[in-house]
């Protein structure tokens, strides 16, 4: 079963906005991760926050952890249209590699 | 370094048939998983292979399904008498050794079609 509901399910935003995507999740966590997945196919890990971070940040992207409210966001700044892609949160409850619990994702459009 | 790979990259199949669908982890990593995505859906998780420990075969959705990792490496997810729900990609992801950041690296996906 899906555990992390993403929010929104699609967004589209012009070139140079920022797009925020947030997730929510149900149970207690060792991590949470963000995947992007271009055109329906193989995955690309983002970013990684561990449960005991509250923000992180790498390049463009930032990710911020609230585990009191079981939620994370996504922020992309200054945003591009190769950002275009569907973007999923996932979660494992144990240390170590575990399956990860992955949400519907949100597909993101960015228009030039 | 080479990636996780998997073929076929599609798969169209009858009802009934049996498919196997291969993938090709990353060298050295030990954990392996196989995933599988319907359309417009998120990754549902189906099997996981760790080591040389049993694997973990609680996602699969019925005994139709089965999984093998031959020598720690390569592995086949095999689905017998196809059914037309069966029909998503199919992803297969490695990560590895503990202590590798947890991240698991995605391969291209196998699109399977059951008509």
């Amino acid at each position: 079963s899906q555990q992390g509901e993403e929010d929104p399910q699609a967004l589209s935003i012009q070139e140079g906005e920022n797009a925020t995507m947030n997730c929510s999740y149900k149970t207690s966590i060792n991590n949470l991760q963000w995947y992007r997945q271009n055109s329906g196919r193989g995955l690309v890990h983002l970013i990684l926050i561990r449960s005991n971070e509250r923000e992180k940040h790498s390049g463009r992207l930032r990710v911020t952890l609230d585990t009191s409210k079981k939620s994370s966001s996504l922020l992309i700044t200054a945003s591009r249209a190769a950002d275009t892609a569907s973007y999923f949160c996932a979660t494992d409850a144990n240390s170590g590699n575990t399956p990860l619990v992955f949400g519907k994702g949100t597909r993101l459009s960015v228009i030039a | 370094g080479a990636g996780v790979s998997q073929s076929p990259s599609n798969k169209v199949t009858e009802k009934g048939k049996d498919v196997e669908l291969r993938c090709d982890p990353i060298s050295g990593h030990t954990a392996l998983y196989w995933y599988r995505q319907s359309l417009g859906q998120g990754l549902e998780f189906l099997i996981y292979f760790q080591g040389n420990s049993a694997p973990d075969k609680s996602g699969l959705p019925s005994d139709r399904f089965s999984a093998e990792r031959t020598g720690g490496s390569v592995s086949t997810l095999t689905i017998q008498r196809t059914q037309q729900e069966d029909s998503a990609v199919y992803l297969c992801a490695s990560s590895p050794p503990s202590g590798g950041g947890w991240k698991q690296f995605f391969g291209p996906g196998t699109r399977l079609t059951v008509l």
